[in-house]
């Protein structure tokens, strides 16, 4: 079964600095990776996902990441934050062969400070 | 399009008490279908999963059961609560892996 962590429970930035959010998993097969975002009170939200190609992934409100197979990663990073991006931001994995659910990290709590 | 939706919103029970979340979804067919709980600094936990009607998985051993019932309706009971079943709970559907959530039901048990 595949697991996932995040180094990081909290993050506390202020705006205009640049965020770098550490996400590893196991598994010894192909994955599709995930970064969804939860800002208060609203939805679990997907923010981008990598399945297969270039391992530099564009997603919403100017987030990427980048998945690197050999260290197991897929950081999720953003060069300028804003006020608003203060939210709950999961890693997420889920096996890319037959039948898998999606594991997710612990979470990180990210602050910022306008 | 495709939406879920998923109720109450929130809900406070006293321990000992029944416990029913249901979830539905509308605009796809043959969902797989998920129920998470978030407990405070524990993450998204998987609860439950369905591939079909009356198909159910159990990921963790717990004090609750999940049902399928129809093909786009999920639900998540429990016959006697325990402060511990307290947290946020998702619903969740997948089609080739993309998934979409619920906005989540927030269980408080007194």
């Amino acid at each position: 079964a595949q697991s996932v962590s995040q180094h990081n429970h909290h993050v506390i930035l202020s705006e205009a600095a640049s965020l770098e959010l550490g996400c590893n998993y196991s598994y010894g097969g192909t994955v599709n990776l995930f970064w969804y975002v939860q800002y208060p009170g609203q939805h679990l939200q997907l923010l981008l996902k990598y399945f297969s190609g270039d391992p530099l992934v564009k997603g919403i409100k100017g987030f990427e990441a980048e998945f690197i197979k050999s260290k197991f990663s897929f950081n999720l990073r953003k060069p300028s934050v804003q006020w608003s991006d203060t939210a709950e931001y999961f890693c997420a994995v889920n096996a890319n062969s037959g039948y898998s659910t999606l594991t997710f990290g612990k979470g990180t709590m990210l602050l910022v400070s306008p | 399009s495709q939406t879920i939706h998923q109720w109450p919103a929130t809900l406070v029970q006293p321990v000992g008490s029944p416990l029913s979340l249901e979830c539905t979804v509308e605009g796809t067919s043959n969902p797989n279908l998920y129920w998470y709980r978030q407990a405070a600094g524990r993450g998204l936990q998987l609860l439950f999963y369905s591939v079909g009607i009356g198909q159910i998985s159990s990921e963790v051993p717990q004090n609750l059961s999940a049902s399928r019932p129809q093909d786009r309706q999920f639900i998540l009971s429990s016959k006697k609560l325990l402060l511990s079943d307290s947290g946020f709970y998702l619903c969740a559907w997948s089609v080739n892996y993309g998934y979409t959530f619920g906005s989540g039901t927030r269980l408080t048990v007194v």
